[in-house]
């Protein structure tokens, strides 16, 4: 079975903190992707990464950054932390190749104040 | 713009009967459909998919229809479980490409009774 596992369920930060999402996947997947859930929006991808120090910006990566130095971890970066940044963060992974369903993590839910 | 919606917030079913939530689109472009399902404070969970090759595809209680013409789809439970009540999302994404998946907002389906 996949596991994606992010390191924290629960995150509070103070506004203008740099804040780091961690994630790693063990099933050797090339693409990973991270989300923002939030009600009435469903879930809107912020950047994802097909390759080792490769990435795209999703549809809302303003305020994001991220970084993929190996397969397995994909970390999320707020460089800045702000109130509109308090979300459920989704990390997840697939295989390369076209109509492979995203694994999910449990997700991390960070509250900026 | 919204590519994938999901208009009907929350849904309500007796258990026993069928639950049928929907989704449309708007890009052509999709051509790989799944269903995801989510419990509150975790990760969602792939549930089942489609290709536009196809018009259904079954698996155990749910079943998925592909209408491409309306650019439609819907997921049917039946027979509806309590266990069944979570938020069902949708998502889209085009095999060509960087396989970004696109997601509706959510359903929010609850199973009385």
């Amino acid at each position: 079975d996949v596991k994606v596992t992010q390191s924290s369920r629960y995150l509070v930060k103070r506004t203008g903190e740099k804040v780091f999402l961690e994630c790693v996947q063990d099933m050797d997947h090339e693409n990973m992707f991270w989300y923002r859930q939030d009600p009435g929006l469903g879930l809107r991808l912020i950047y994802f990464s097909y390759d080792v120090k490769m990435k795209e910006k999703g549809d809302i990566p303003e305020g994001y950054s991220v970084s993929r130095e190996k397969k397995e971890r994909f970390s999320l970066i707020l460089e800045s932390a702000s109130t509109n940044q308090t979300s459920m963060y989704l990390c997840a992974s697939s295989p390369l190749g076209p109509s492979s369903p995203l694994h999910f993590g449990n997700g991390t839910r960070l509250t900026v104040t | 713009d919204q590519q994938v919606k999901q208009n009907s917030p929350s849904l309500s079913v007796q258990e026993g009967r069928i639950s049928i939530l929907n989704c449309d689109y708007t890009n052509s472009m999709f051509d790989y459909f799944l269903w995801y399902k989510k419990y509150p404070a975790e990760g969602p969970t792939f549930l089942i998919s489609i290709s536009s090759i196809k018009d259904k595809n079954e698996d155990g209680r749910f079943t998925v229809f592909l209408n491409k013409s309306a650019k439609h789809l819907s997921l049917h439970i039946v027979p509806s479980q309590p266990g069944d009540s979570a938020v069902y999302f949708c998502a889209a994404s085009e095999s060509i490409g960087t396989y970004k998946y696109i997601f509706g907002t959510g359903t929010r389906l609850k199973v009385l009774a």
